[in-house]
């Protein structure tokens, strides 16, 4: 799977828009981008994913340029529940089988009040 | 989305005794499940992949004999650590996928915490 790079830590006023980059400049083709949030002594939950086309639901929207080589997950409202540690992960598609999630250190989002 | 149970979400034990801990996937057949370690500021590393009815395959420089999985059914796995001791606390999580090609999507339990004495 293509490595990313995230920021380490990022803070964001509570009610406004948290905006989570993500470089993944190796990116393949048939690799689609998958974002998990891991809050305090949770396991990771997860939000949302694409390949290239821009994606929305419930939680969060995920950008993905152009060239796929980078992504934003963005948070429209951020509430102090959302401070967490989020994983920007690049993953391929299978013939079948289920596969690992390989995690990095992500990036750690401080929701302040 | 899917949900995966753990069981028990903490436990104390003595060094030397060994703790099992189940994953159960609540609304879906799983016949695949991973376990993960995340040590205290550090990020989740894969320990094995469990496959319902066959032999588990850990990653390497995880015991196999220290941590005995067992898939016996579609929806439940289990990680028996044994002898554990002080350097085996950590937080376990499992996981399991849904869905199907081109790629499932991977939903985690909540974690056991496991404090060896």
């Amino acid at each position: 799977d293509a490595k990313t790079t995230q920021p380490t830590s990022m803070d964001c006023a509570e009610g406004r828009a948290a905006n989570l980059p993500c470089n993944h400049s190796t990116i393949s083709g048939n690799e689609y981008v998958y974002w998990y949030r891991q809050i305090h002594s949770q396991g990771p939950q997860y939000i949302i994913h694409g390949l290239k086309n821009n994606e929305t639901n419930e939680m969060a929207s995920l950008i993905i340029t152009e060239d796929r080589k980078s992504s934003t997950l963005i948070l429209p409202h951020a509430t102090l529940r959302d401070t967490a540690v989020y994983y920007c992960i690049v993953r391929a598609t299978n013939s079948g089988g289920y596969q690992k999630v390989t995690f990095g250190i992500g990036t750690k989002l401080q929701v302040i009040p | 989305g899917a949900v995966v149970s753990q069981h028990p979400s903490r436990v104390i034990c003595k060094s030397g005794t060994s703790v099992k801990i189940e994953c159960r996937s609540l609304d879906f057949q799983a016949t695949t499940m991973f376990w993960y370690r995340q040590f205290p500021k550090q990020s989740l590393m894969l320990m094995a992949t469990s496959n319902e009815g066959s032999k588990a395959t850990y990653e390497q420089g995880v015991e196999k004999d220290k941590f005995l999985i067992n898939h016996a059914s579609l929806t439940l796995s289990t990680l028996t650590v044994t002898s554990a001791h002080p350097e085996d606390s950590s937080f376990y999580i499992c996981s399991s996928g849904l869905g199907g090609a081109p790629l499932e999507t991977q939903y985690f339990g909540p974690g056991t915490r496991l404090l060896v004495l």
